[in-house]
């Protein structure tokens, strides 16, 4: 069965603080992998994507990694700020037969609380 | 701003009724996906369209359905509903249908079933 398990469920930490969020899948056969933010009451916004053979990507502060022997991913938040404080959700694509048929597993989400 | 706009923002009504969600996607994205987000749960894929036609089903009830219109726009059709089915439903637009591809989620609507 198609799993996507994030860890820690929540993290508090202080502004300026760097964290890492993890992500372990059992999807396949795997396509890409999405990490995404969704603050409080809103839709999720995409922070990257990841194919089979990217290991790093950055977006600003945020870099996510790959692993796809190991089927982990995480998220690493530098310098963190308040307006970080969001729920951070990993995203698994299976692709069945070609690239228009796939099917997308969401993790539960970490919640991030950045305090002052 | 996505994009992506969903109306309305906020529903309440009573178990047993019928209420359809609207979504318009960004311009030019053939591709429209709904989600629904329960307190409990993570975000759960109901139902892709695709330039009008579905493309792929989630855990989509049967009380559930949805279409795709030709000027792009979907609704979702929430009927005989549940104290259950309360919880934010999302919709997302991608210019494809294929998997790599970005999609870019509105800012839900909030159902209540009292």
């Amino acid at each position: 069965k198609n799993q996507v398990e994030q860890s820690p469920q929540s993290l508090i930490i202080l502004e300026g603080k760097n964290c890492t969020l993890q992500c372990n899948y059992t999807v396949s056969p795997f396509s890409n992998l999405r990490w995404y933010k969704q603050d409080t009451g809103r839709g999720p916004v995409s922070l990257t994507i990841m194919t089979f053979s990217e290991n790093t990507k950055s977006n600003g502060r945020y870099t996510a990694t790959l692993d796809a022997d190991t089927k982990q991913s995480s998220l690493h938040i530098t310098a963190s700020q308040l307006s970080d404080s969001a729920s951070y959700i990993c995203v698994v694509s299976a692709e069945r037969s070609g690239g228009s048929n796939y099917k997308l597993t969401f993790g539960k989400g970490t919640l991030l609380t950045v305090n002052p | 701003d996505s994009g992506v706009t969903q109306t309305p923002k906020h529903l309440i009504t009573a178990t047993g009724q019928r209420v359809t969600l609207r979504c318009s996607p960004r311009s030019g994205d053939l591709s429209v996906y709904w989600y629904q987000q329960s307190l409990d749960q993570g975000l759960q894929f109901l139902i892709q369209y695709y330039n009008g036609e579905e493309r792929a089903k989630g855990n989509i009830l049967e009380r559930f359905s949805a279409q795709q219109f030709p000027d792009l726009h979907s609704e979702l059709n929430l009927s005989s509903l549940e104290l259950g089915d309360s919880a934010l439903y999302f919709c997302a637009s991608s210019g494809t249908g294929w998997s790599h591809a970005e999609a870019f989620f509105g800012q839900g609507t909030r159902l209540t079933v009292v």
